[in-house]
């Protein structure tokens, strides 16, 4: 099932902080977010896996909560480098070979 | 490394053709995809393989075939393309369900 994502659109001004949060319905073991600048393909940004365990971009930070099934991806001080859509995807279970994608959170950064 | 890559870049194709997008990666990577991404919608897993011979269905596998015959090939094909086909088709490579490397994509119009 695709997760949600919100909000749908930011725009913020250069130095400004974003949050974006990913919600699913079902249980997740991981979360995966990348971000697409317009007209190029999805960039990896970062993993999250149940039990804590992160990886990913340095600047950019990401929360996991298992219990409540959401993740959000935390952007501060944005650059504006930073503007594109953000996606996350989710998979269920370790033994998960694909993931689901979000519909997208498009970020604009001002100068 | 050329990574993944995709051909054609742009088709147009007329409706009732048939087409196939290529799709190779040169990482050695087990698991590859195929996404549609429309205007909103985010992205649409198509097929996925994980590993040559082994195929399965994603979330939109109608109108649309696949083969793994190698490691680094993973082609689709359109049969009977419909408008409703009309899309950015995005690869991906990936060594283990983790962090997914995207193509460039193909731009494919059916009028």
């Amino acid at each position: 099932q695709q997760p949600v994502q919100s909000p749908q659109a930011v725009i913020l001004r250069e130095g400004e902080d974003a949050v974006i949060n990913c919600s699913s319905s079902k249980a997740l073991y991981s979360v995966h977010w990348y971000r697409q600048k317009h007209g190029e393909a999805p960039v990896f940004l970062m993993i999250l896996l149940k039990g804590g365990e992160q990886k990913g971009h340095e600047k950019i930070s990401a929360s996991f909560n298992e219990k409540k099934q959401q993740s959000s991806l935390y952007l501060t001080a944005s650059q504006l480098s930073y503007s594109g859509t953000y996606f996350c995807g989710t998979a269920g279970g370790y033994r998960d070979d694909k993931i689901i994608f979000g519909k997208g959170t498009r970020l604009h950064i001002l100068p | 490394n050329a990574g993944v890559t995709q051909t054609p870049k742009f088709r147009i194709l007329k409706i009732g053709q048939s087409m196939t997008l290529q799709c190779t990666q040169d990482m050695n990577h087990n698991y590859m995809y195929w996404y549609r991404q429309d205007p909103g919608m985010g992205l649409k897993l198509i097929y996925y393989s994980v590993g040559a011979g082994i195929t399965d269905k994603g979330e939109v596998p109608n109108g649309y075939n696949v083969s793994r015959s190698t490691t680094e090939d993973f082609p689709l094909r359109l049969e009977l393309a419909a408008p409703s086909q009309t899309s950015v088709y995005f690869c991906a490579s990936s060594p283990g369900g983790d962090t997914q490397y995207f193509g460039p994509g193909t731009r494919l119009t059916v009028l």
